[in-house]
C-alpha cells in the first residue's frame, strides 16, 4: 500500500512550457484534492474531486486543469507555466471520512 | 480572504515545556477541524482532530481545546521535545474543502 504518490519530486519549467503533475492513489478514496504551498500563505486548495469524472474549483484554480478518468489518478495540468506557479504542489485524497493524506510533494520552479 | 487566522507565526519553546498554537474561523458551517504537522520535505501528516460537539480532544501529548461560541481553537503540546519541531498547520472543513491556515513553524529547543 503505497498512498498517495506524487511524479516528479522536482521539475524546473521556462515560462510557457506545460506540464503534468502527476498523482495516484491506491486507498480506493473517493476524495482527491491539489494544493499549493507558498511561504507564509499555508496550503491553498487548487482543484479537487468527489469522485471519478467529477472536479471543482478550489481558491486558486487559475492556471491549472485537472481530471479525474480514474478512481486512482489525479493529474494536474500547467497549461502555460508561469513564475507565480513556482510553488511546492501537494496532491492528497481521502475517504468519506475525515482523514487526509497527503504525498510527498512536487516542488517546481519556473524561471 | 483566509478563512482560517493561525498565529504565531514562529515560535520557540525549551525542551520540556508547552507549546500552543491557536486558530479562529469565521464560517459556523465547518464541521472537522484537523492539525497537522510537517517535517521538512515531506508532505502534511494529521496529527489530531477534534469536531465542534467536542470540547477538548487529547491524544498523548498533544491536545486542542475548542471554543465554539469564539470560534477558535488551539493545539497544545505538552512537554514538547526537540523531535516536535515541525511546522504546524491548523485546518477547517466545509463543503468538502479543507481551509488551512498559514502554519506555524516550531523550534524546540534542546
Amino acid at each position: 500500500n503505497a498512498g498517495v504518490t506524487q511524479t516528479p519530486k522536482f521539475q524546473v519549467l521556462k515560462t510557457g512550457q506545460s506540464m503534468t503533475l502527476q498523482c495516484a492513489q491506491d486507498m480506493n478514496h473517493e476524495y482527491m484534492s491539489w494544493y499549493r504551498q507558498d511561504p507564509g500563505m499555508g496550503l491553498r486548495l487548487i482543484h479537487y474531486s468527489v469522485g471519478a469524472g467529477i472536479t471543482d474549483q478550489g481558491e486558486v484554480p487559475n492556471g491549472y486543469n485537472v481530471s479525474r478518468s480514474t478512481t486512482e489518478d489525479f493529474p494536474l495540468r500547467l497549461l502555460s507555466a508561469a513564475p507565480s506557479q513556482t510553488s511546492v504542489y501537494f496532491c492528497a485524497s481521502r475517504a468519506s471520512s475525515y482523514e487526509q493524506y497527503f504525498g510527498p510533494g512536487t516542488r517546481l520552479t519556473v524561471t | 480572504q483566509q478563512q482560517v487566522k493561525q498565529s504565531p507565526q514562529s515560535l520557540i519553546v525549551q525542551k520540556g515545556g508547552i507549546s500552543i498554537i491557536n486558530c479562529a474561523y469565521e464560517n459556523t458551517a465547518f464541521d472537522y477541524f484537523p492539525w497537522y504537522q510537517q517535517f521538512p520535505g515531506k508532505g502534511p501528516a494529521l496529527l489530531i482532530a477534534i469536531r465542534p460537539d467536542v470540547s477538548e480532544k487529547k491524544e498523548g501529548r498533544f491536545t486542542i481545546s475548542f471554543n465554539k461560541s469564539a470560534k477558535q481553537f488551539s493545539l497544545h503540546i505538552m512537554d514538547s521535545q526537540p523531535g516536535d519541531s515541525a511546522t504546524y498547520f491548523c485546518a477547517a472543513r466545509g463543503f468538502q474543502k479543507l481551509v488551512f491556515g498559514t502554519g506555524t513553524r516550531l523550534l524546540v529547543s534542546p
